[in-house]
Formats: structure tokens, C-alpha cells, sequence
């Protein structure tokens, strides 16, 4: 079964300090892992992705970590800003089987809050 | 650029009604998905279309709801007839470039159904 599992559910963190999301997978397939983030009443939106055959991607203040081995993966904010307050959400996709793009299997949402 | 465009942002309706969700995708893509999301279930792909062809519809819930997407730049997502568990946020997605997997997501349709 495709599932994404995710948490924590909600985080509040300090401004200033770092916030880690984490997510499980258990289809060894999947290929392609993005964060999406959400404000409220918009859609998601891509924020950063890692394929499997690295370890770590950077993005700003934004760093994904990949364990191919334990199935896991995490998004760190560092030096988190009330500005990204918002729901975070986790996905991953099997790899394409030709035509176009298959659907992205989403972790159940982490709603972010930054004090400041 | 335009992105993806939803319609009614916002619909409230009686159960047993019927409700049609609008999407436009964004120009020149060639995949559309559609995504429920709710605060029990999170985001659930419900339906995905490659070049106008459903190709998964494994996410449907049930009979009652069915999508069409008669041309590369309009896609329904149709509820007939609609009950109160109906009630969520309903999202179209579109996509194109297939190595990066980008979807680009709609602000949305918010069914209230009473």
C-alpha cells in the first residue's frame, strides 16, 4: 500500500529556531520526494524535492534529509521566521511508467506555527 | 502567467444536490489531477488525467462522483447526488514536465454541503 506517514501533527517553534518535520515511507519504489508547503486558503505549493541518490538537499534555510535505508526523510527550517507559519506537507511518487505523470502520495499535513 | 484556475472558490449547496467543480489547467501542461483534502483524511488524490485520458480513478470514493476532461484546457469534477461527508477542500493540480514532478495546485473549492 502507498502511504506516506508524517509528523509530528502540530510543531510551534520558537523564532530563531529549527523546525523538523519527518516522514516514513514503506514503498522502497518511489522515487521522487517533495515538501509542499500551504498557506491557508491557498494550494499547496512546491517547496523543496530530493530524489533518492543523494542524502541531503539545501535550499536557503530549507535542508531535506534523506535515509534510503530506514525509509525516512525530514525538512529542516533553520533559523525559522513567523512567515513560515503554515501547514507542511510531505509527499512521494512512483517513478513514471510512460505517458505522463502519476499522482503524488501526500503525508497527512504538520501545521507549523512560529512564534515570535 | 495565469496558474491554475478553480471554480466556485466557494460552494454551498443542500444534500442531494448536485455539484460540478470547474478547472482550468495551466497552458501547455498535459496532466490534471484532482485532490480532496480534509482535516480527518489530509490530501487524498482522488482522479488524474494524461493528455485529456483518465488514467486513475482509484481515488474516486464512489459512484456518486465522476470527472471529465473533454479538452486539454478544462477538466469537471462532478458530485451527484451530494451528502454532508461530501463537505472539504477540493483541489485541481496540473503538471508537465515529467523528470521534475512539480505539480502546480489551484487555490481551491470549499463544498459545504448541508
Amino acid at each position: 500500500q502507498q502511504q506516506v506517514k508524517q509528523s509530528p501533527q502540530s510543531l510551534i517553534v520558537q523564532k530563531g529556531g529549527i523546525s523538523i518535520i519527518n516522514c516514513a515511507y514503506e514503498n522502497t519504489a518511489f522515487d521522487y520526494f517533495p515538501w509542499y508547503q500551504q498557506f491557508p486558503g491557498k494550494g499547496p505549493a512546491l517547496l523543496i524535492a530530493i530524489r533518492p541518490d543523494v542524502s541531503e538537499k539545501k535550499e536557503g534555510r530549507f535542508t531535506i534529509s534523506f535515509n534510503k535505508s530506514a525509509k525516512q526523510f525530514s525538512l529542516h527550517i533553520m533559523d525559522s521566521q513567523p512567515g513560515d507559519s503554515a501547514t507542511y506537507f510531505c509527499a512521494a511518487r512512483l517513478p513514471y511508467s510512460g505517458g505522463g505523470a502519476d499522482g503524488l502520495t501526500f503525508g497527512k499535513g504538520t501545521h507549523l506555527i512560529i512564534q515570535p | 502567467d495565469a496558474g491554475v484556475i478553480q471554480s466556485p472558490r466557494h460552494e454551498v449547496t443542500e444534500m442531494g444536490q448536485e455539484v460540478t467543480l470547474r478547472c482550468k489547467p495551466i497552458s501547455g501542461h498535459n496532466s490534471l489531477f484532482w485532490y480532496r483534502q480534509t482535516m480527518m483524511r489530509g490530501l487524498e488524490l482522488l482522479i488524474y488525467f494524461n493528455n485529456n485520458v483518465p488514467i486513475d480513478d482509484s481515488g474516486m470514493p464512489e459512484d456518486r462522483f465522476s470527472a471529465k476532461m473533454p479538452n486539454a484546457s478544462f477538466s469537471t469534477l462532478k458530485i451527484q447526488p451530494s451528502e454532508p461527508r461530501d463537505s472539504a477542500v477540493y483541489f485541481c493540480a496540473s503538471s508537465f514536465v515529467a523528470d521534475t514532478g512539480e505539480l502546480f495546485f489551484g487555490e481551491g473549492s470549499r463544498l459545504t454541503v448541508l
